[in-house]
């Protein structure tokens, strides 16, 4: 049973348009959300984040909204770059235990010139 | 570059046998994570070790074990291999602070294992 859910496995955009990527999640107990950014024969890093307290969080051309309601966040980048073309993981942990996040299956992000 | 260092980058091996992986994480870094990707999947989590304990346990094979030692670079040992043991295996490290869950982890590049 997936807990946090990547339902796009591919997106693609065009160079300057917005890229849009989503995520949903089951458990009501998570408080903490990231994404992570993984480029072909690299490990995953870190990219941006949100606690539950807030509903967006911005980062330069990056930015994640959270609505807890709907159990559902995503990530904009705007504007979108050749060089964003990467797998994007989400990734979410709750408080307490052992500091794991779970992951998502991820999206493969192509932004096109 | 993570600061994360895993060896070897590549590793190809016959059913049956046994490999080890090593990881080195971050300078200040007390906990080392394994993750193994395989295709079309996300990062499963396998094993949490934390200052030289065992702190967490994913979904890691009885033929898989892990260890953290004095200078905190962990070993993951697979075993009897199989198949599908193919997949690229990570290792993250992070600070791991007490009673926060908003740890970053930073990911090596990975190991990739073939299994023929």
């Amino acid at each position: 049973d997936q807990q946090v859910k990547q339902n796009s496995p591919s997106l693609s955009v065009q160079e300057g348009r917005i890229s849009i990527l989503n995520c949903d999640y089951t458990n009501s107990m998570f408080d903490y959300f990231l994404w992570y950014k993984k480029y072909p024969a690299e490990g995953p890093t870190f990219l941006i984040s949100i606690s539950s307290i807030k509903d967006k969080n911005e980062d330069g051309r990056f930015t994640v909204f959270l609505n807890k309601s709907a159990k559902h966040l995503s990530l904009h980048i705007v504007p979108s770059q050749p060089g964003d073309s990467a797998v994007y993981f989400c990734a979410a942990s709750a408080p307490g235990g052992s500091y794991i996040p779970t992951f998502g299956r991820g999206t493969s992000l192509i932004v096109h010139p | 570059d993570s600061g994360v260092t895993q060896t070897p980058k590549h590793l190809i091996t016959a059913t049956g046998q046994r490999v080890t992986l090593r990881c080195s994480p971050r300078s200040g870094d007390l906990s080392v994570y394994w993750y193994q990707q395989s295709l079309d999947q996300g990062l499963q989590f396998l094993i949490q070790y934390y200052n030289g304990e065992e702190r967490a346990k994913g979904n890691i094979l009885e033929r898989f074990s892990a260890q953290q030692f004095p200078d905190l670079h962990s070993e993951l040992n697979l075993s009897s291999l199989e198949l599908g043991d193919s997949a690229l295996y990570f290792c993250a490290s992070s600070v791991a602070l007490a009673g926060k869950n908003t740890d970053t982890q930073y990911f090596g590049p990975g190991t990739r294992l073939t299994v023929l």
